[in-house]
């Protein structure tokens, strides 16, 4: 089975600055990968997939990169609804597997 | 607008059952394969099980294999989990998610149903 991992752990950000989450892969997916953000006591909502599309509805300040192992997401200016849990995915391989997920915090 | 509304959760016993529904709305049900992931307290993302629009086929994690059993009435639009032998460790909110494009790609999600397995 594949692994997912993130870095880091937590993240500390200040409102208007630029975020980057990292997301590696245990084997090649491809492009086959997807970003969530969860806010507590919320069901996770989907911001990108196949990498680098944004889902319906997702602002312009958040952007997916990478493919393969190795994936990135930034969000470029930071919002005070920004501060939440975000989890990689892969659905390139059965079965799918999520990151332990990124804690973004305010600094 | 898509929705999905999950019911059934609840406090069962080690060993014990329970069912949980997701009602769907807002889209072709029969048309999309649809998925349970799970939570557990503090904890990350566990997809549990999925069922193909096409022909209703099911699949499953291993963690889950031969105690839960997932499946569809296309006609009132709901999905079900049935879930027997339960154990400590399947505490856990339980969601449904619909697929969009990709069997494994959720984009929407219900809010959520939580299950406590505990004595």
């Amino acid at each position: 089975e594949i692994v997912m991992t993130q870095s880091p752990a937590t993240l500390s950000v200040s409102p208007g600055e630029r975020a980057t989450l990292s997301c590696r892969a245990s084997q090649y997916v491809s492009t086959n990968l997807a970003w969530y953000q969860q806010k507590p006591g919320q069901a996770p909502r989907l911001l990108i997939y196949g990498a680098s599309t944004r889902a319906t509805g997702i602002a312009a300040r958040f952007s997916g990169s990478g493919s393969g192992t190795e994936f990135t997401l930034t969000i470029s200016s930071l919002q005070s609804e920004d501060f939440a849990i975000y989890y990689c995915q892969q659905y390139n391989h059965w079965p799918t597997a999520f990151g332990q997920g990124t804690r973004l915090e305010i600094k | 607008e898509v929705q999905l509304l999950e019911s059934g959760g609840g406090l069962v016993q080690p060993g014990g059952s329970l069912r949980l529904s997701c009602a769907a709305s807002g889209f072709d049900f029969s048309n999309y394969a649809m998925a349970w992931v799970r939570q557990a307290p503090g904890k990350g993302l566990e997809w549990v099980s999925g069922i193909a629009g096409s022909n209703g086929a099911t699949n499953y994690a291993d963690s889950v294999k031969g105690r839960f059993t997932m499946s569809r009435d296309t006609s009132k639009n709901t999905l079900y989990l049935q879930m027997d032998s339960l154990r400590a460790e399947d505490t856990a909110v339980y969601y449904c998610a619909k697929t969009g494009g990709r069997y494994f790609l959720f984009d929407y999600w219900g809010q959520g149903t939580l299950v406590t397995v505990s004595p």
